[in-house]
């Protein structure tokens, strides 16, 4: 198995607030996938970060995937209402894909 | 818009009736697979398919089958279905080698009693 795990499992925080979701795993992989997961529905790709170190940003979302390649995180600020929803990471191993089970974020008005 | 469809959302049976669950992108993508997510466990990979005609297991294919013979479409099988496959099923698509981002379906509903 190719584990992903993924803490906390759970946050809620009120609106403003800023977290940090992880993503890890004891094996080294060549990228990794972000995903949010809205009730109802199927995940939609947020990012995807390919080299040690890396950053990126998407509008108030930075993802940060480590220098060693075993770990990534998701940091929210300012979180709104908009933003809660279940947050999996995913990696490519072997031309299948392995999923965390997820954050599942509430952030309250 | 570019999309994958799956069908039926929601769907109750019972124990042993063969069913299919539909899925079709119109993309263009060479790659699709297809999920199922159950609580604690998060989405784990059935089936997946690098191209037409070419199908591989993932990580819980027991008890499905699916095929690929055109592109865009690629069905999931329940032979004889039993409770145990209860979940929520997802399919997907990729646009191939190198390329990791997958576009989901809505999702299939399967309750089996």
């Amino acid at each position: 198995t190719q584990l992903l795990e993924q803490s906390p499992q759970f946050l809620s925080i009120q609106e403003g607030e800023n977290l940090t979701v992880y993503c890890n795993s004891s094996s080294v992989f060549s990228s990794l996938q972000w995903y949010r997961q809205e009730p109802g529905e199927g995940p939609v790709l947020l990012v995807t970060v390919v080299t040690g170190g890396e950053v990126k940003k998407l509008k108030r979302l930075t993802f940060q995937f480590g220098d060693a390649r075993k770990d990534s995180s998701l940091h929210i600020t300012a979180a709104q209402p908009g933003d809660t929803g279940l947050y999996l990471c995913a990696r490519e191993g072997g031309n299948q894909f392995y999923f965390g089970t997820g954050t599942s974020l509430t952030v309250i008005p | 818009e570019a999309q994958v469809t799956q069908n039926p959302r929601y769907l109750i049976t019972v124990t042993g009736k063969k069913l299919t669950v539909t899925c079709s992108q119109n993309m263009n993508h060479e790659y699709m697979s297809w999920y199922r997510q159950d609580p604690g466990l998060g989405l784990r990979q059935i089936y997946y398919s690098m191209n037409v005609e070419v199908t591989d297991k993932g990580d819980v294919p027991e008890g499905y089958k699916v095929s690929r013979k055109e592109k865009r479409n690629f069905p999931l099988i329940l032979e004889s279905p039993s409770p145990n496959q209860t979940s929520l099923y997802f399919c997907a698509s990729s646009p191939g080698t190198g390329k990791y981002e997958q576009y989901f379906g809505p999702g299939t509903r399967l309750t089996v009693t």
